[in-house]
């Protein structure tokens, strides 16, 4: 069965700090897609970034950075020198066989 | 490219009351899903599209909940009748097949 968590409930930072959200999946397909998406406090998910079974590459897109370690399932994410505009809840997702599966998110806090 | 567009915005129905609400998908993506969030929750699939069939729709309350997507693009989501429980941010998403989910804005529903 498909399972996302993320036992981060809530995460409060100063800013410039660095933080690393954690992400760990269960699933029983081969082919799957991990995804992160930002929920600020206007609702709407935006989607950051999605990584293939595939392809284990760690990847880093300007202060956002992500680690994919298929023998631990996680699917972590980091934030370098964060920013009060970072201040949202995370979401972590899986998908596979079509279907998409959230975590229950992480709030984070990024205070002035 | 316009997103996804979602109406109503906000909600406030009693109890037994029926209410409807309204997904415009991303042109062209043929994949389009209703999803449920609850206060401090992930979002959670009721219904999933490809074209105009529902392809997976194991988590819609049945009893309750009915769905419809005419033409294989804009979709409505009924309740009817509300309950107190299905107070909620309704969520529609829309996408290519293993691309990731572009969502609207949501309707958040508020059943007294």
């Amino acid at each position: 069965a498909q399972k996302v968590t993320q036992a981060q409930t809530e995460i409060s930072v100063v800013e410039k700090e660095d933080v690393t959200l954690d992400c760990v999946y269960e699933t029983r397909d081969t082919t799957y897609y991990l995804f992160w998406y930002k929920q600020p406090p206007s609702g709407e998910l935006v989607f950051l970034i999605r990584r293939n079974s595939f392809d284990e590459q760690n990847e880093i897109s300007g202060r956002y950075s992500w680690n994919f370690q298929k023998s631990t399932s996680s699917f972590n994410f980091t934030i370098t020198a964060s920013q009060v505009v970072d201040s949202a809840v995370y979401f972590c997702a899986n998908t596979g066989g079509f279907k998409t599966i959230f975590g229950a998110g992480t709030r984070l806090f990024v205070k002035a | 490219e316009a997103g996804v567009v979602q109406s109503p915005r906000y909600k406030i129905i009693e109890k037994k009351q029926p209410v409807a609400f309204w997904c415009n998908p991303i042109s062209g993506h043929n994949t389009l899903y209703w999803y449920r969030q609850n206060l401090g929750q992930g979002p959670e699939l009721l219904i999933r599209y490809e074209n105009e069939e529902a392809v997976d729709d194991s988590q819609l309350p049945k009893d309750r909940f009915s769905a419809e997507r005419l033409k294989g693009v804009d979709s409505t989501l009924k309740i009817q009748p509300a309950e107190l429980g299905d107070s909620a941010v309704y969520l529609c998403a829309s996408s290519l097949v293993g691309s990731p989910l572009h969502f609207g804005n949501g309707t958040r529903l508020t059943v007294t």
